[in-house]
């Protein structure tokens, strides 16, 4: 399996701030890489894939690059409503994995 | 726009088996690949398998042998079947899919249903 790990496991942040979460694969997974934001106890919600598409709705404060293993989810500014998990996920190859998450807590 | 509802047995007893139906709403099962995804506080997010429309299946290979998804199309439903469940196989369960097509990203997720194994 492909093992996907975020760094870091958690920040603390302020409004306003420029935030990114790194995301490494244990194998190159080319681009096939999603990034999915979950608040407690909601569902998670699908902000970017393909390493960089911006889904569809999603605030172009956020933003993805990278490629192979190494990827970056980067909140250009922090809004109150961006406190919350965020998790990457290789679908490069079956299984699907997920990094084990990243919580952005306020400062 | 397309809506996943899970439900089951919120409760089920070591060693029985664990069974789940998404009901899609708002568009048909047909030409996309349904997954169900759990997520635990030990495992995190952890991708169950897909089923496609027409039957086939993929399953995670460390569930694989206690894993059985499965299609019915005329009911616009997903069911999952999970046997020999232990304490670890605890978690909310989501059904998921995606706007294109449901294969490696999901943007289409069930509210989640909470199963606990216990006695």
């Amino acid at each position: 399996d492909i093992q996907m790990t975020q760094s870091p496991s958690s920040l603390s942040a302020s409004v306003g701030d420029r935030v990114t979460i790194t995301c490494r694969a244990s194998q190159g997974i080319s681009n096939y890489l999603a990034w999915y934001q979950q608040k407690p106890g909601k569902v998670p919600k699908l902000l970017i894939h393909a390493a960089s598409t911006l889904q569809s709705g999603v605030p172009p404060r956020f933003s993805g690059s990278g490629s192979g293993s190494d990827f970056t989810l980067t909140i250009s500014r922090l809004q109150p409503e961006d406190f919350a998990t965020y998790f990457c996920q290789n679908y490069d190859s079956a299984p699907w994995t997920f990094g084990q998450g990243t919580k952005v807590e306020i400062k | 726009q397309v809506q996943l509802q899970e439900s089951g047995p919120g409760l089920v007893k070591p060693s029985e088996t664990l069974s789940l139906t998404c009901t899609v709403s708002g568009g048909p099962v047909g030409s996309f690949y349904w997954s169900w995804i759990r997520q635990s506080p030990e495992k995190g997010l952890e991708w169950i398998g897909y089923v496609y429309y027409d039957g086939s299946s993929k399953y995670n290979p460390s569930l694989k042998s206690r894993v059985t998804m499965s299609v019915d199309r005329p009911e616009n439903q997903i069911s999952l079947k999970l046997t020999s469940v232990t304490a670890a196989d605890s978690a909310v369960y989501y059904c998921a899919s995606g706007s294109a097509g449901g294969y490696g990203y999901f943007d289409y997720w069930g509210q989640g249903t909470l199963v606990a194994v216990s006695s």
